[in-house]
């Protein structure tokens, strides 16, 4: 199965922040990656698919970049509704995998 | 608008079994491949397993961790997307959600990931 590691486990930040997520697969996926966020108790929601196109109703301050086997998720201007985990997720292989996620905090 | 309304879950003995079930609406149900992912309790997420459209063939793929154990099945006259999960194991306790599949084909090569979400419903295994 193709493993992904997400970096860092843990962020810190402030409303206004920029915040880069790393997201490593242990091969080549192309392009085949997504990233969700999801809030306590709540289901994931879609952000960003094949790596940087945007999800339905997606904010613009969400954007995805990289490909082969390094991706990151930025949040240009953090707002306090994005306070969240982050997933990524490789579907180059039809055995999805997913990342640990990355949990956003107010610092 | 895509809603995806889980029910089923509960609390069961290991060695138990029990059926989740995902009413759709919202979209054409017979025309798309549906999936379950799980997550155990603060743990990240987990695919189960998908099913395709039957115009697509109406295969399964399911996850080593519960193949042979849990069948997902779908019912295009009831817009529901069910998991028979059979021998469950303490292991198995996780939050289950369904989900509607997006698909990419180009040049005979199909990609598929996980787009709407239910509300997810919690299992339970334990003695």
């Amino acid at each position: 199965d193709i493993q992904m590691t997400q970096s860092p486990s843990t962020l810190s930040a402030s409303v206004g922040d920029r915040v880069t997520i790393t997201c490593r697969a242990s091969q080549s996926i192309s392009s085949w990656l997504a990233w969700y966020q999801q809030k306590p108790g709540k289901a994931p929601k879609l952000l960003i698919y094949k790596a940087s196109s945007l999800g339905s109703g997606v904010p613009s301050r969400f954007s995805g970049s990289g490909s082969g086997t390094e991706f990151t998720l930025t949040i240009s201007s953090l707002q306090p509704d994005d306070f969240a985990t982050y997933f990524c997720q490789q579907y180059n292989s039809y055995l999805w995998t997913f990342g640990q996620g990355t949990k956003v905090e107010i610092k | 608008e895509v809603q995806l309304v889980q029910s089923g879950g509960g609390l069961v003995k290991p060695g138990g079994s029990l059926r989740l079930s995902c009413a759709a609406s919202g979209f054409t149900f017979s025309n798309a491949w549906m999936s379950w992912v799980r997550q155990a309790p603060g743990k990240g997420l987990e695919w189960v397993g998908r099913v395709k459209s039957k115009t697509d063939g109406g295969a399964t793929d399911s996850a080593a961790p519960v193949k042979g154990r849990f069948t997902i099945s779908r019912d295009d006259s009831k817009n529901t997307l069910y998991l028979q999960m059979n021998s469950l194991k303490t292991e198995d306790t996780a939050v289950y959600y369904c989900t509607t599949v997006k698909i990419y084909c180009n040049g005979g090569s199909c990609y598929s990931w996980p787009d709407s979400w239910g509300q997810g419903t919690l299992v339970t295994v334990s003695s």
